[in-house]
């Protein structure tokens, strides 16, 4: 049973515009949400994060937003770019339950053309 | 060095024989995971060791599956009497607390087992 959902595989969109990545998560005890990038033949490289105690956290073009109500988060890039292409992965981490691994959703592929 | 290193980067070996995979983490990094995407699919958790406390196992997928952890330092990964399906790229990653949920990946293990 999947505890991180991410329900698009794929995602298109043009060069300048907005990506938008979503993230659904089932387990209540989650409460480190984070964004991993990765391009072919390299290993995740962290993004951006978000504790449960905040509702969005920005870096400059991502921003990453948290609905706790609905289990669901989202990473927002603006605007896009070519170089922005790349798996992302969504992942989620119980910091109170220590001694637990991250949970990783199955990515979704961005591609973005100028 | 700076990063996670694994080696082989590749290995290609023949059904039913053991393979061995090397992560050498960050030095200082007391968090040592190992996860493997297969084709098409997520980020699976096999297993992780933090600090001297007992690894979590849960995600190793069978008893062909093992993994060692010397202190603070090398991790091998073995897998015996190897299967078509366990091909996939075969990720280590290491972590230090605070902030043990970013973890810092290696560029991974390509296995192929003919």
């Amino acid at each position: 049973d999947q505890q991180v959902k991410q329900n698009s595989p794929s995602l298109s969109v043009q060069e300048g515009r907005i990506s938008i990545l979503n993230c659904d998560y089932t387990n209540s005890m989650f409460d480190y949400f984070l964004w991993y990038k990765k391009y072919p033949a390299e290993g995740p490289t962290f993004l951006i994060s978000i504790s449960s105690i905040k509702d969005k956290n920005e870096d400059g073009r991502f921003t990453v937003f948290l609905n706790k109500s609905a289990k669901h988060l989202s990473l927002h890039i603006v605007p896009s770019q070519p170089g922005d292409s790349a798996v992302y992965f969504c992942a989620a981490s119980s910091i109170n339950q220590a001694g637990t691994a991250l949970i990783f959703g199955k990515g979704t592929t961005l591609s973005v053309s100028s | 060095g700076a990063g996670v290193s694994q080696s082989p980067s590749n290995k290609v070996t023949e059904k039913g024989k053991d393979v061995e995979l090397r992560c050498d983490p960050i030095s200082g990094h007391t968090a040592l995971y190992w996860y493997r995407q297969r084709l098409g699919q997520g980020l699976e958790f096999l297993i992780y060791f933090q600090g001297n406390s007992a690894p979590d196992k849960s995600g190793l997928p069978s008893d062909r599956f093992s993994a060692e952890r010397t202190g603070e330092s090398v991790s091998t990964l073995t897998i015996q009497r190897t299967q078509q399906e366990d091909s996939a790229v075969y990720l280590c990653a290491s972590s230090s607390p605070p902030g043990n949920e970013k973890l810092f990946f290696g560029s991974g293990t390509q296995l192929s087992v003919l």
